[in-house]
């Protein structure tokens, strides 16, 4: 089936070290976003991708990086400057950027530092 | 990106039917009224778009003002799976990302 998968589902990280969540879909988009969600609160962009080989920071971005080297994969690296990364982070993706096309989201990962 | 306004929460029978309001006020032209809805813990689910009509699906309908300055969702027969956070989003024509609010939390009673 096409879809978002996002790996692992549940992610244990100590202090100062960094890890990478994986995210791949396998629906031919162009555009992929990372999304981070806290408790009871919406939703908050990290970084987006536009097309290979390239990408934007989002209203977030410190404490993370990203690399879209494929079409189908785009990984986020939570990294030790992120002071407070215990969250659930979502992958997406979309056609394009035109406004009527839907995004589709992965079933999240959940980071919790220890 | 232009924002909307959901009310926090509401409530409703199950095998009602189910208005969920959504204020979008600073619209643009081209933007494009997207729901979603969320489980816990799981990933946002798409549940309808439209631009200027109104729109249904298996899931849903959409309701648009005529002026675009508000839309509803409704959900004709609201079952205890429909319980979830659903989010109002306007997306931006070639805009770079979907701006998330609270959402609305729907509580569906048995």
């Amino acid at each position: 089936d096409g879809g978002i998968t996002q790996s692992p589902k549940y992610l244990f990280r100590k202090e100062g070290q960094n890890v990478t969540l994986s995210c791949e879909q396998n629906l031919n988009h162009d555009a992929m976003y990372w999304y981070r969600q806290d408790p009871g609160q919406g939703l908050r962009l990290i970084y987006y991708s536009q097309i290979v080989n390239d990408f934007q920071k989002g209203d977030i971005a410190e404490g993370y990086s990203v690399s879209r080297e494929k079409k189908e994969s785009f990984p986020l690296t939570v990294t030790s400057a992120q002071k407070n990364p215990t969250a659930f982070y979502l992958c997406a993706s979309s056609p394009d950027r035109a406004s009527g096309n839907t995004i589709y989201f992965g079933e999240g990962s959940w980071l919790t530092v220890v | 990106d232009a924002k909307t306004t959901q009310p926090n929460s509401m409530e409703s029978n199950e095998e009602e039917p189910v208005h969920l309001p959504c204020n979008h006020s600073t619209i643009s032209g081209t933007d494009y009224i997207h729901w979603y809805r969320q489980l816990p813990s799981q990933g946002p689910e798409y549940v309808i778009h439209g631009l200027t009509s109104n729109v249904n699906n298996r899931m849903a309908s959409l309701a648009i003002a005529e002026d675009r300055k508000s839309s509803t969702l409704i959900l004709h027969r609201a079952t205890l799976r429909d319980a979830a956070v659903y989010y109002c989003i306007l997306r931006v024509h070639a805009g770079n990302m979907l701006t998330f609010g609270g959402g609305t939390r729907l509580m569906v009673k048995p």
